[in-house]
């Protein structure tokens, strides 16, 4: 299993550019989630999903938009980045019919840079 | 949603016991407690979990008083790699799947 993929690894945008950060799990597993961690600071829940076609807004949701046509994939969009949005960008995702509650799994993240 | 506290960062030996409390004054019946780990430019890593008393694996113990206020994660005889940022979460039983990060404690391993 590759687990939690993510892609790019780094991007680099001017103001007012879109882009979507990519996300996908090989695991089956329902839930997925986005956090943005900023330098030095805690990570701070965007959007999540419990399945296919049902999302909700976490912690930070202003600027970014989600949608989750299937099961292992959660795309995150920056309508229109901004320097606010310049942090590493991590996806998760768990199993909610297993034991371990709250077992998330991290990819390996997202370093965006809004110029 | 229960709300975590820690201790903003931690200094420790090669070799000794670390123990990292976390407060959660308002944890609901249902929640369990969830520790992660981060390494720089990683993403977190689950290390243990538990509801009340003791549990422990290969990495970590974790100890959880009866009023469940709060926790204490142990990590035994760490060494220079144990060095990260150690998270702290109240999971959400209430079924909205909000998990909510604190600012983690940051450990410094030193030799």
């Amino acid at each position: 299993n590759a687990g939690v993929t993510q892609t790019p690894k780094f991007q680099v945008l001017k103001t007012g550019q879109s882009m979507t950060l990519q996300c996908a799990q090989d695991m089956n597993h329902e839930y997925m989630s986005w956090y943005r961690q900023d330098p030095g600071m805690g990570l701070r829940l965007i959007h999540y999903s419990v399945g296919a076609g049902i999302t909700d807004q976490g912690e930070v949701p202003n600027g970014y938009n989600v949608s989750r046509s299937t099961t292992e994939d959660f795309p995150l969009r920056l309508l229109s980045a901004a320097p606010s949005q310049t942090s590493v960008y991590f996806c998760a995702s768990r199993d909610l019919a297993g034991s371990s509650y709250n077992e998330q799994f991290f990819g390996p993240g997202t370093r965006l840079t809004v110029l | 949603l229960a709300k975590t506290t820690q201790p903003i960062s931690m200094d420790s030996y090669e070799g000794q016991e670390v123990n990292i409390t976390c407060s959660h004054n308002n944890i609901a019946t249902n929640d369990y407690i969830t520790w992660y780990q981060q390494f720089p430019s990683q993403g977190p890593r689950f290390i243990i979990q538990g509801y009340k008393t003791k549990v422990t694996n290969e990495v970590a113990s974790l100890f959880i008083p009866a009023d469940r206020k709060s926790s204490t994660l142990s990590l035994p005889r760490v060494s220079l790699s144990d060095t990260a940022v150690y998270y702290c979460l109240v999971g959400d039983s209430s079924g909205t799947y909000k998990y909510i990060f604190g600012t983690g404690t940051r450990l410094k391993v030193l030799a």
